[in-house]
């Protein structure tokens, strides 16, 4: 059964700083996602991570993979309060669905 | 484009009741998912649907049932609706490669359900 752990579940950081979200996940998967949730809204893609060491960056935002440690982390630099979300990984997808982790509530605060 | 369409966005039903999602996508896309969302658990999947007439369950299915007579619709039925059910439901699709080429899953807005 394909487990998917991410950590922390919850982050309260200042603007301005720098942080990384971790997902792991328990069995061989070629294909990693990052999704971002706002408060009552639906899922919005961030990145999808298709290989070992790939690496893909979208403004203050980088996610990364390693798919023989079965680790993705998602870097956030230099934090501005727009990026106050929870984000969540998935593995999978395909014919299959994807499997989730249970989110990352981040805070940023002034 | 609309997307991915869900409807209703909202419904309150009672114990015993029953009802139909409606899941509708206009990018002829061959897969479609139902997940629920609870809090602090993350989305799990119900069933899915690889095509037009297919269907399968995921993970969490004992409840629900499916039906794709259309490739653009994908709906999600409770025959007796539990409080258990209680949950925020997105419907999901995907193209045929589903991933391999760096395609995501495009959600719904979600319906909100409230059984009691």
């Amino acid at each position: 059964e394909l487990k998917v752990e991410q950590n922390p579940l919850f982050l309260s950081m200042q603007e301005g700083k720098n942080y990384t979200i971790y997902c792991n996940y328990s069995t061989t998967s070629d294909r990693l996602y990052w999704y971002r949730q706002d408060p009552g809204k639906s899922l919005e893609s961030l990145f999808v991570l298709l290989s070992n060491g790939a690496v893909k960056q979208e403004g203050r935002l980088m996610a990364s993979l390693d798919t023989k440690a079965r680790l993705s982390t998602l870097h956030i630099t230099a934090a501005v309060h727009d990026l106050s979300a929870t984000y969540f990984c998935a593995v999978g997808g395909g014919a299959d669905g994807l499997t989730f982790g249970k989110g990352t509530h981040l805070i940023i605060q002034p | 484009n609309a997307g991915v369409t869900q409807t209703p966005k909202f419904r309150v039903l009672k114990t015993g009741q029953s009802m139909t999602l409606l899941c509708a996508q206009d990018m002829n896309h061959e897969y479609m998912y139902w997940y629920r969302q609870d809090p602090g658990m993350g989305l799990r999947l119900i069933h899915y649907s690889v095509g037009e007439g297919t269907t399968a369950k995921g993970e969490v299915p004992d409840g629900y049932n499916v039906s794709r007579l259309k490739k653009q619709n994908f709906l999600l039925g409770l025959e007796s609706a539990a409080p258990s059910q209680t949950s925020v439901y997105f419907c999901a699709s995907s193209p045929l490669q589903g991933g391999w080429h760096g395609e995501t899953q495009y959600f719904g807005p979600g319906t909100r359900l409230l059984v009691l």
